[in-house]
């Protein structure tokens, strides 16, 4: 079964670390662009990071930028978000999605993760 | 960043009518759309790619058109399981965006 699960979510400060992580399961995650997509309480979706086959290549989000990174680790199936700075315009669940490839969609994504920044 | 804006925010149906959603984007993006389905509590689930093609094992009641600026998304005979929030994306360009999302209520 093809499947991705978050970890990593909780309650921060704001201006704390958090680091999220992503499994990914039942296909070949190195042959997958991956994209993280985050939904504040009560709100819509929202595009925050992109990263490529290998992490040669990643992409963010103006509001995330300089704070969060994106990286993977293909020999543990694995994509992560180091987010820094935090703040409580962050507060929201963020997904990890597969990037479907051309033509394009992003097709699976995970059961999301909740970050939570308060004092 | 290219704006999305789908309509309308909210539609109230009944079970068996034919409902359509508008969404559209503020500068062309060819056919680089996609559609998703949100239940509460749930995520996002993917409906339709490049504006109009189905995504596997989606009810085929479920259709997509449109190109360049304008798309909408048709579900010829709702169903009850089809109440949900409905949300199109453009992927033509990063930074990727989405609609503000549809509503779909039970009248």
């Amino acid at each position: 079964e093809v499947q991705l699960v978050e970890s990593g979510g909780g309650l921060v400060q704001p201006g704390g670390p958090l680091k999220l992580s992503c499994a990914a399961s039942g296909f070949t995650f190195s042959s997958h662009w991956m994209q993280w997509v985050r939904q504040a309480p009560g709100k819509g979706l929202v595009w925050v990071s992109y990263i490529n086959f290998d992490g040669s290549n990643t992409g963010y989000a103006d509001f995330v930028k300089g704070r969060f990174t994106i990286s993977r680790d293909n020999a543990k199936n694995t994509l992560y978000l180091q987010m820094n700075s935090l703040r409580a315009e962050d507060t929201a669940i963020y997904y990890c999605v597969r990037d479907a490839g051309l033509p394009g969609g992003m097709d699976v994504w995970g059961q999301g993760t909740t970050v939570t920044v308060s004092s | 960043d290219m704006q999305m804006t789908q309509s309308p925010s909210t539609l109230s149906a009944s079970v068996g009518d034919r409902v359509t959603i508008t969404c559209r984007a503020s500068q062309s993006i060819s056919s680089w759309l996609a559609w998703y389905q949100q239940k509460p509590g749930k995520a996002p689930k993917f409906l339709i790619y490049k504006a109009s093609s189905l995504e596997s094992g989606v009810p085929s009641r479920f259709s997509g058109s449109g190109s360049g600026t304008e798309f909408t998304l048709t579900i010829s005979s709702l169903q009850p399981d089809d109440f949900a929030t409905y949300y199109c994306q453009q992927y033509d360009h990063y930074p990727w965006t989405f609609g503000q999302g549809t509503k779909v209520e039970i009248k």
